[in-house]
């Protein structure tokens, strides 16, 4: 069991360069969700999803696109790169097994953009 | 939203010496968390405590959901214990976690 696994784990990208983060888990959650995580900020959400098709707006969105095309797997969007994205960027996933809706997070992605 | 402060933001200990964490929450929550990310930046599951007492080895949690606040307790600090401790609670359905600043542990030897 791999748990949440997040792909890639470094990476750097020039102002309007395009690119998309994936992240994929084993444990059948039915919710997925995106943070990013800034010095000082904690985790902000960006997006989330609460089932395969599905997507909703966190708390900043703006700039990022993301698809749930299939339950295993939630893909984060960035259409054209900006400095102000640098920041780390966390996947997690949760379940309503028992209604506890506990919360696991994959390993991360660091991402500079120059 | 519901807004979530923990204290304090920085803690520098001695190995061996005691500790609690705090984390205020501004309405009633059905899911808290607490996380503690390591110096590598992952991020591990503490407890799942929305009420009640938990311990795992020499970590403890205390949720008092009437009163809105949760209290991590770590006994006997080692340096492995450094990081930073989140804090984050959910208050309805599968509305996703709202996470606190964190508090920051230095533990030195």
């Amino acid at each position: 069991n791999a748990g949440v696994t997040q792909t890639p784990k470094f990476r750097v990208l020039k102002t309007g360069q395009s690119m998309t983060l994936l992240c994929a888990q084993d444990m059948n959650h039915e919710y997925m969700y995106w943070y990013r995580q800034d010095p000082g900020m904690g985790l902000r959400l960006i997006h989330y999803s609460v089932g395969e098709g599905t997507t909703a707006k966190g708390e900043v969105p703006d700039g990022y696109n993301v698809s749930r095309l299939k339950k295993q797997n939630f893909l984060l969007g960035l259409e054209s790169a900006a400095p102000s994205q640098t920041s780390v960027y966390f996947c997690a996933s949760s379940d309503r097994r028992g209604r506890t809706y506990e919360q696991y997070f994959g390993p991360g992605t660091r991402l500079t953009v120059t | 939203g519901i807004q979530v402060e923990q204290s304090p933001p920085d803690l520098i200990l001695q190995e061996g010496a005691n500790s609690t964490l705090r984390c205020n929450f501004s309405d009633s929550v059905n899911n808290l968390q607490w996380f503690h990310q390591n110096p590598w930046g992952q991020l591990i599951n503490l407890f799942y405590i929305p009420s009640g007492t938990k311990q795992n080895g020499r970590l403890s949690a205390t949720t008092v959901a009437t009163e809105r606040y949760s209290l991590l307790y770590i006994s006997s600090s080692q340096t492995t214990d450094s990081g930073v401790y989140f804090c984050a609670v959910r208050n309805s359905g599968n509305t996703p976690l709202v996470f606190g600043k964190g508090t920051r542990l230095s533990v030195i030897a």
